[in-house]
């Protein structure tokens, strides 16, 4: 298994710019979710699916869309970049359903929006 | 919704001594605090979980404890090993529902030979 993958790893976007990061994982995993990490705020929900065709805002939303078209795949998309969403970002899976609730973590995209 | 507040931001610890990180979390229904570690350019990864049926865990070299009471929890690592050097990431939420986990702002440790 792959495990979550993501891409690109690293990209550089200009103000007002769009762009989807891509989120993939192998495992079956029902929970899918996006985070943000910034410096000395730890890691931060923005988006995060239950199942294919559901999803939900978490903490800090604003400025990007989801979908969840199949279990597999879980894009997050800036629609119109700002310098505030520079960050690096995380997508992880996990079961939903069960008592296994490890989350298991993608390598990370860092964006710069200059 | 939940909060998260953990401490220190930085350790530093000689190899072989042991290293402690502690967390408070404010929603009183929260019942799985997973602690996670991110080596330098990946992403985090679960090292050791507790749920609130349960005071103490240990795995080999690393413990974690719960004080519900007091809604603070610690991860306790003993021998540490330069490859123990890495951010570290306690969190809390409730297990089993539409899960949010709240990390803490993270602790950079440093085992120093």
């Amino acid at each position: 298994n792959a495990g979550v993958t993501q891409t690109p790893k690293f990209q550089v976007l200009k103000t007002g710019q769009s762009m989807t990061l891509q989120c993939a994982q192998d495992m079956n995993h029902e929970y899918m979710s996006w985070y943000r990490q910034d410096p000395g705020m730890g890691l931060r929900l923005i988006h995060y699916s239950v199942g294919a065709g559901i999803t939900d805002q978490g903490e800090v939303p604003n400025g990007y869309n989801v979908s969840r078209s199949t279990t597999e795949d879980f894009p997050l998309r800036l629609l119109s970049a700002a310098p505030s969403q520079t960050s690096v970002y995380f997508c992880a899976s996990s079961y939903e359903v069960g008592p296994n609730d490890e989350q298991y973590f993608g390598p990370g995209t860092r964006l710069t929006v200059t | 919704g939940e909060n998260v507040e953990q401490h220190p931001s930085t350790l530093s610890v000689q190899e072989g001594d042991s290293a402690v990180i502690k967390c408070t979390y404010s929603d009183s229904a929260s019942n799985y605090f997973p602690w996670y570690k991110q080596e330098l350019g990946k992403g985090p990864q679960l090292i050791i979980d507790i749920r609130s049926n349960v005071g103490e865990k240990k795995d080999q070299r690393i413990a974690v404890t719960l004080n519900k009471t007091a809604k603070h929890f610690s991860l306790h690592i003993t021998e540490t090993q330069p490859e123990d050097s890495a951010v570290y990431f306690c969190a809390a939420t409730l297990s089993g529902s539409a899960r949010q986990l709240t990390f803490g702002s993270g602790t950079q440790l440093t085992v120093l030979p």
